[in-house]
């Protein structure tokens, strides 16, 4: 069975650290992988998106993440992240006809 | 705007009470869908639904029932079957689905249920 897997359950940075967030996942074929973010108090948004191609996606606000099929991995990065970075990260498996999410990351950066 | 409204934000429910929790899109997306998000446990798929008059099944559909009369409505019942239904219920949509899709799935606000 297809499944995704975040090993990083909760994350503390200070602002201007580098980031990098693990995401796994469990599935043979061809592999559609998308990244969202849920700010606080706010509905999930589309951080980016891997279909095909160049495996480093690029994103908004300055995340990239890079397909690497021979690991199974489809990790999350920004150089340097902002105290408004600040909230949860999920991974995402698309099924054909629907999507597997891990269980999130919560990230909190201070000033 | 084109998106996905979710009403109400806040629902309370007694227990062995049916609720309906609605979901709207506007986007004229084809396949729509609904989570339950429990911390620590991401978000799970309980039902969703490719085109009207049809849905299925996701992982934790026990407890719960759905409609797609509509393109653009998918409501969700919690039912009195539903032991532990405080949660944080989401509603997404996507223009299309299967295997040749390239679309990313659009999720609205939410809705909170709690038990009285």
């Amino acid at each position: 069975a297809q499944s995704v897997s975040q090993h990083n359950h909760h994350v503390i940075l200070s602002e201007a650290a580098s980031l990098e967030l693990g995401c796994n996942y469990s599935y043979g074929g061809t592999v559609n992988l998308f990244w969202y973010v849920q700010y606080p108090g706010q509905h999930l948004q589309l951080l980016l998106k891997y279909f095909s191609g160049d495996p480093l996606v690029k994103g908004i606000k300055g995340f990239e993440a890079e397909f690497i099929k021979s690991k199974f991995s489809f990790n999350l990065r920004k150089p340097s992240v902002q105290w408004s970075d600040t909230a949860e990260y999920f991974c995402a498996l698309d099924n054909t006809d629907k999507l597997i999410f891990g269980t999130g990351t919560r990230l909190q950066v201070f000033p | 705007d084109g998106g996905i409204t979710q009403s109400p934000k806040y629902l309370f429910r007694k227990e062995g009470q049916n609720v309906t929790l609605s979901c709207e899109q506007n986007l004229n997306h084809d396949a729509m869908y609904w989570y339950r998000q429990d911390p620590g446990q991401g978000l799970r798929l309980i039902y969703y639904s490719q085109i009207v008059n049809d849905f299925q099944k996701g992982d934790i559909a026990e407890g719960y029932s759905v409609s797609r009369e509509k393109k653009e409505s998918f409501p969700l019942t919690v039912t009195s079957a539903q032991k532990n239904p405080t949660a944080f219920y989401l509603c997404a949509s996507r223009q299309d689905s299967g295997p040749y899709s390239n679309q990313p799935q659009h999720f609205g606000d939410g809705t909170r249920l709690s038990i009285l």
